[in-house]
């Protein structure tokens, strides 16, 4: 099946600190979505993204879409202690079709 | 009240049995979806429904079945469970009309282990 890849698998950072993560796949997308997963909870829709080259901000996230449609990026900015959890992209290669999700980047942010 | 809900959040059973997840919404929406989740390899889905009596297998759909027998309500069954059953299991609904056709709301999630 179609796989997505996600780096880093997880990394730890001091509090006020910016992040940037990613996605790729060999195969080309036509939606991202990014999602947060709090411990002990489903996750929560984050960003979509549904062209090539778009930069869409939610407060201190912002995220992007990669002009291959191969791969999109996550920033935080100025992380704070509730940023800590999972982030999941997930990819819809065409309309209609169900989403392949990464296995996600687990942050950890420190005091 | 939650939007997407689950019973029950935490199963420990034994192999060899019957086991059913539940899951409601009320948000209305006409789509459902199973995913399992297992460390590092993110969600995967296992049914999903466009509608009532409306199923369809996802990507690891075997040993599993659902049913879904009105639109708020989507049950994920194991007939007889194994330990490599043992995971988090996530429902979640979408609304194929309007904006945020795209958009998944997930359940809080039902630990499931399999002794």
């Amino acid at each position: 099946g179609q796989q997505l890849n996600q780096s880093p698998q997880s990394m730890f950072i001091q509090e006020g600190e910016d992040v940037s993560m990613n996605c790729t796949s060999s195969s080309i997308f036509n939606t991202w979505l990014w999602y947060k997963q709090d411990p002990g909870e489903g996750p929560v829709l984050l960003i979509a993204l549904y062209k090539a080259g778009e930069l869409t901000s939610n407060g201190r996230l912002t995220a992007q879409f990669g002009i291959t449609r191969k791969d999109s990026f996550l920033n935080i900015s100025a992380s704070i202690p509730s940023d800590v959890g999972i982030y999941f992209c997930a990819g819809q290669r065409n309309y209609g079709q169900n989403f392949v999700f990464g296995p996600g980047t687990r942050l950890s942010v420190l005091p | 009240d939650a939007d997407v809900t689950q019973t029950p959040r935490n199963r420990i059973t034994k192999t060899g049995k019957r086991i059913m997840l539940e899951c409601s919404q009320t948000k209305g929406h006409d789509r459902m979806y199973w995913y399992r989740q297992d460390p590092g390899l993110g969600l995967r889905l296992i049914y999903y429904s466009f509608d009532v009596k409306d199923i369809n297998k996802g990507e690891i759909s075997d040993g599993y079945s659902v049913s879904r027998q009105a639109q708020a309500k989507f049950s994920l069954s194991l007939e007889s469970a194994i330990p490599n059953q043992t995971a988090l299991y996530f429902c979640a609904t979408s609304d194929s009309s309007g904006l945020t056709y795209n958009e998944q709301f997930f359940g809080p999630g039902t630990r499931l282990t399999v002794l």
